[in-house]
Formats: C-alpha cells, structure tokens, sequence
C-alpha cells in the first residue's frame, strides 16, 4: 500500500520567492496534517484537516503562509513570499478521523527540505 | 518552557547496553502519549504507545508517570540498527489523531 506522498523532496530558493508543496495521504484518510520541523526540534503542527475543512490552523502564520485541500483528498501548502527562518523541512501526515478510533495512528510522509537562501 | 522536553543527548552507547529516555510534559490534561523513532533524514514513525501501566515490546519498555508527569524509555541489549532519533510525544486527546505535542528529540548513535 502506497504511503504518504510528497513532492518535492528538496526545495532551495531565495528569500521573498514564493513556494508551494504538495501532499497525497493515505487512501482513506480523512485527516491530514501539515508539520514543519526545524533542525534539531521535533514536528510542530501547521495545520489540521478532517476532509476539505481545516479544523485546527492556529499554528499557521497567516500572513504568509496558506493551505488548501479542495477536494478533501489531495492538499498543497503555499509560502509567500518565503523568508530565511523558513527552511525547515515540511511533513505531511495522514490518518483515519480524530474521534472515530481508537488506533487512528498519523503516518508521515517522507517530506520536503526547504531552504532559503 | 516547552510542553514536551526530553534528554538533551546524543546518547554514545556500545552494541548491548542498556540505554534510558526521559522525557517530561508540562499540560496535566494530556491524555495519551507515544515514542516515535526518526531515523536521519527520514520520517518519524511510530515506535510504541505509552500506558500508565507501563508496556513493553520485545526490547523496549516504556513507563508513564502521570502523577510526576514523567514519560521514559527504556533499551535493553542495544543494536547497531537502534541508532536514531528518539522523540517523546503527547496528545490531548486519547487517541492518536489530533494535535500530537513532540519533544525535541534524543539522539541514540549506538556502536560496535
């Protein structure tokens, strides 16, 4: 079974450019998150979705960053413009709806490397 | 201070030695708990839940203190392939979707 998929895997850019990754979760998976990960630090959480409906963005700084999930399947995560202390990698994580299990175990994908320049 | 902290680390120990994590969270609310494992450049992944009971598998052991608000893990008979990333986490709820809370990581390196 397919996991989750990012694109791409490394990204550099400079400062003030704009960029976007990309982010397929797990077939059936309602829920999907959106992670950054600065070196040396465990994930923070971005963004959450159940479905096309982001529940939880407090995390997200909303001046320049934006996310979208249109057809509650397949999401992308937009930086604009993009500033040095954004390098980082970004993870994407999938798992089945928050309240409906018990083992509704989050899987991550392998991630995108960002750095600014 | 941060929700989750965990052993500065890295952790240096040879191939059969007993390794322990410590970890501390600061919200009594917290109602699960979890160590994942991220190897260099990858992914975490989940390694084990954490219960208040206290739970093992195969090698590894972890505990729960919840009065003292206290997460360990516990390695015994080390392996070369043991070496990575070892993160504590929590969530508020008791599940594992939602918001999960990492610490920061310790890093076990172990050698023959």
């Amino acid at each position: 079974e397919a996991g989750v998929v990012q694109s791409p895997r490394y990204k550099i850019i400079e400062k003030k450019q704009p960029v976007a990754f990309w982010c397929n979760p797990i077939s059936g998976h309602n829920t999907l998150y959106w992670y950054r990960q600065n070196l040396g630090q465990g994930p923070e959480l971005l963004i959450r979705y159940e479905n096309e409906e982001a529940v939880d963005d407090s995390q997200l700084p909303k001046d320049r960053f934006s996310a979208e999930r249109l057809k509650g399947v397949d999401s992308t995560l937009k930086i604009q413009p993009a500033e040095l202390g954004d390098s980082a990698v970004y993870l994407c994580a999938s798992s089945f709806p928050s309240g409906t299990r018990s083992n509704n175990e989050q899987f991550f994908g392998p991630g995108t490397r960002l750095t600014v320049l | 201070r941060k929700e989750v902290e965990q052993d500065p680390g890295p952790f240096n120990v040879p191939e059969g030695a007993t390794v322990a994590f410590n970890c501390t969270y600061s919200n009594s609310a917290s109602q699960s708990f979890f160590w994942y494992r991220q190897d260099c450049r990858k992914e975490p992944k989940l390694l084990m839940s954490v219960y208040s009971s206290g739970n093992e598998d195969g090698r590894f052991t972890a505990q729960l203190n919840r009065a003292s608000q206290y997460i360990s893990l516990l390695i015994r008979d080390s392996k070369l392939s043991d070496s990575a990333t070892y993160l504590c986490v929590v969530n508020k709820i008791g599940n594992q979707g939602g918001k999960l809370i990492f610490g920061q990581g310790t890093e076990l390196s172990v050698k023959p």
